[in-house]
Formats: structure tokens, sequence, C-alpha cells
């Protein structure tokens, strides 16, 4: 059974730093595109980016490229989303995510239960 | 970016017939796939370039569609659908989402 368990969440300062984890099991880690994913608590989906099966190229959505980092080890079937300079609008549960290739398109095929953040001072 | 509009939300009977709509600002061909999202837990595979059906979901789901538009069906509706449903794009990135559509029942 696919498995991704997110943790590291929880409540963070303004302009503070956090790492966020996802360990998985069930498939082979180091064959599979990641994603991250976060939910507002308004409900609005946003990606935010993806990681190469090697770790060697990554994605970003535009607006968050430049404070949200992702990273994994294949190794410890691992990946993560080191944010920094959180802002309020940060507030959301993260979604760690399976992309697998499907006839047209990358699909999201398998997701973790979230980690829920809270930007507040 | 790709822009997905759906609508916020469809008040349905049960054993009812029911379509989901998602309109694309741009064509994103067949690139488009459908989520479900139960109260507190994380979204699901339903439908993926438009209209392959995920293995393990029902059959009374389905999904049709290319260019711009495209819909979710589910005939008939049954309890257990009660849920959110977002359209995704992987046409181009960044991925984008609709702002998905709460089924509620009448």
């Amino acid at each position: 059974e696919v498995q991704l368990v997110e943790s590291g969440g929880g409540l963070v300062q303004p302009g503070a730093s956090l790492k966020l984890s996802c360990v998985a099991s069930g498939f082979t880690f180091s064959d599979y595109w990641m994603s991250w994913v976060r939910q507002t608590p308004g409900k609005t989906m946003e990606w935010i980016g993806d990681i190469k099966y090697d770790g060697s190229y990554t994605n970003y959505a535009p607006s968050l490229k430049n404070r949200f980092t992702i990273s994994r080890d294949n190794a410890k079937s691992t990946l993560y989303l080191q944010m920094s300079n959180v802002r309020s609008e940060d507030t959301a549960t993260y979604y760690c995510i399976r992309c697998i290739l499907r006839i047209t398109g990358w699909v999201m095929d398998a997701w973790g239960q979230g980690a829920s953040v809270t930007v507040s001072s | 970016d790709t822009v997905l509009t759906q609508s916020p939300a469809l008040a349905v009977s049960l054993g009812q017939r029911v379509t989901i709509s998602c309109r694309a600002s741009i064509s994103v061909s067949t690139y488009m796939h459908w989520y479900q999202q139960k109260s507190g837990q994380q979204p699901k595979l339903l439908i993926y370039s438009a209209s392959n059906l995920e293995s393990g979901v029902p059959s009374r789901f389905s999904g049709s569609g290319s260019g711009t538009d495209f819909t979710l069906t589910i005939d008939p509706v049954e309890a257990d659908d009660i849920a959110n449903y977002y359209c995704q794009q992987s046409n181009e990135l960044p991925r984008t989402f609709g702002g998905g559509t709460k089924l509620e029942l009448k």
C-alpha cells in the first residue's frame, strides 16, 4: 500500500523558517517524481512545485520559488519542503504527492494526509 | 497561468445524475484530471487525462471533454459522493487547480 506521511507542521512566527518532511513507503520512491501542493483554509489548492526522481531537477510556482525549496533523500525515501521567510498567507495544509505519467500528462495519483502550518505571531 | 473555473456548489438528490463542469482559460488538450476530497481527508484521484477512470474508482464516475471544456459526471449519485471536486491541468507549468465544486444534498 502506498503511504505518504508528512511531518514538521505547526505554529510558526512570520519571518521564520520551517522544514516539512514526507516519508514514503509501499513503492520505490526513487522511481517517481514528487510534488508539494498546499490547500488554504478557504480550500483553494495551490501547486508549489515538483522534483525529479533523482533530485536533479525541480520546478516551482513562480510566486514561491524564491522562498520554498524542494529536495529529497532517496536513501531515506523522504521528500522535503524548506520554507523560508514565512508569511500569514502561507497558512495552509501542505500535501506530499506522488506523480505519475499517464497517457496524457502528469497525474497526482497518491496524496499524503497533509501537514498543517499556521503562520501567526 | 492557466485558470480553471468551476461552479462553487451543486445541490443534488441521491440517485440523480450530476455533471460538474470545469472550464480552462486556454486549451489544455486532454491534460485534465479530477480529484475528490471528502471532509477532513486528502484529495483522491478519480479521473485522469479527461476521461480515464482511475483504478478502484466506481464506474458511476466518468469524465469527458477536451480543449477548454470538461465535465465530471456521477450517475447515479450516492451518499458517499458528497464531497468537494477539483479539476487540475497538467498541460503547462505551473500546474493549476479549479476552485472546487462542493456537491451538496438537496
